[in-house]
Parts: structure tokens; sequence; C-alpha cells
């Protein structure tokens, strides 16, 4: 059983909003990573970290951005919402204690209008 | 081209019947398999992980790897209606956890 969660499940903001959508896992796992999943779509990576003070970008452009201050927690944060970012945000967690497999979270289903 | 090709389906099986799910790729560099099952607004759940080339078994899910020709397969026996999801294949080069997704496939056994 994975202990990944994300908060808000599901959230409609309206077009120039902030939106932070958090993620926490309590594994004690190193790495963490955010996917961008459109309907009916591939997933695809969108930020990762290794450990603290680490962040990088995936293969997929965002215009989001992500911090790692704790291990447990990995933000993500859109400065000014759009309704090309209506999307599902899904956050991913690995590490030693799991035998290197990722975990997923619930997701976050946003909707910008 | 994408790195991994997955037939989105839909898939429509009676229940008791055995399905075969497959995924292509072209990344020869890709090591680590994985089988994900997806509910309807939920996050994907981790069915099966594999390294390499090989069979691996899990109760009623069979997973296989053919490098060599470049082909991953998940089969379900015995399939029930709570089998009903989208399946997705995903790989890996390294152990880094950037994984690349196939689009999955969508599933449904009816009773």
């Amino acid at each position: 059983e994975a202990d990944i969660y994300q908060t808000p499940r599901y959230l409609v903001i309206g077009t120039g909003k902030k939106i932070t959508l958090e993620c926490s896992q309590t594994m004690g796992h190193d790495k963490m990573y955010w996917y961008q999943q459109d309907p009916g779509m591939e997933l695809h990576l969108i930020h990762y970290s290794y450990g603290v003070n680490s962040t990088e970008k995936g293969d997929l452009s965002s215009e989001s951005t992500v911090s790692r201050i704790r291990t447990e927690h990995f933000p993500l944060t859109l400065e000014s919402a759009r309704p090309s970012h209506t999307s599902q945000y899904l956050c991913a967690s690995t590490g030693l204690s799991s035998g290197n497999t990722i975990y997923f979270g619930e997701g976050s289903w946003l909707t910008v209008v | 081209q994408k790195e991994v090709e997955q037939d989105p389906g839909p898939l429509s099986v009676p229940e008791g019947a055995i399905v075969s799910l497959n995924c292509t790729y072209s990344n020869s560099a890709f090591q680590y398999f994985m089988w994900y099952r997806q509910y309807s607004r939920k996050g994907p759940e981790l069915l099966m992980y594999t390294y390499s080339s090989g069979n691996k078994e899990d109760g009623r899910f069979t997973a296989q790897v053919d490098k060599s020709s470049k082909y991953i397969s998940l089969f379900i026996r015995d399939s029930q209606p709570s089998d009903s999801a989208t399946y997705l294949c995903a790989m890996e080069a390294g152990n880094t956890g950037k994984l690349i997704f196939g689009q999955g496939t969508t599933l449904q056994v009816k009773p």
C-alpha cells in the first residue's frame, strides 16, 4: 500500500489564478515525480527531484514550477492558470524502502475555466 | 514515432476469458518494464515489475518481456469484472523513475 497523498483531488478555478497542488509521502522516499495526463493520453513526466533542494524538468515542457524543501513534500505551483493547464496531475515517489518501485498518488484533477 | 506503442482498445471480453495486453517499444536501452492498472479518476497502481527479458507470474497475472523483439505482454487469466480498468505499460532505461508510458488499453470484462 502506497502512502502518497495528493490534495486537492478536484479543483475548478478561473483563468489567471495561482494554484498549488500538494503532494506528500510518508515512506521516506528520496525520489519524487510529477506526471501530467490528459484524458485518454499517456502520462508524461514534467518534474522530478532526487532529494531536498534538487529539482529538474522532465521530458514534457510545463509552465509549472516545483520545490523540494522537505523530503516528504513536493508541491507543484502554477502562477497563472490557463485553460490549457486543464489536466490530471499525478505525483509519484520511489526509494530504497520500496525496492525502487514507483508508487503513484490518486491524482489531482485540475480544470481551468 | 512514439517510444512506446500500446493499442488503446477498448477491449471487451466475457468473464473468465484470458486477456492479452501488449506494448512495443523502440528504445533498446529500456531494461525495466512495468504494468500499471488505473481505475477511472484514480492513480496508477503497480501490478507487475520485471527486469530484462523473461516471464514473471503473480496470481492471475503473467508478465512477459521479449527484448529481442522489443515486445512486452501482460496476460490475465480467469478475468473478472473487477479487472475492468485501463492498463498502462511503462518502461525505463536506468533505475531513475523517469518512466515512459504507453497510451493505455481500456479493458471491460462483462459478467
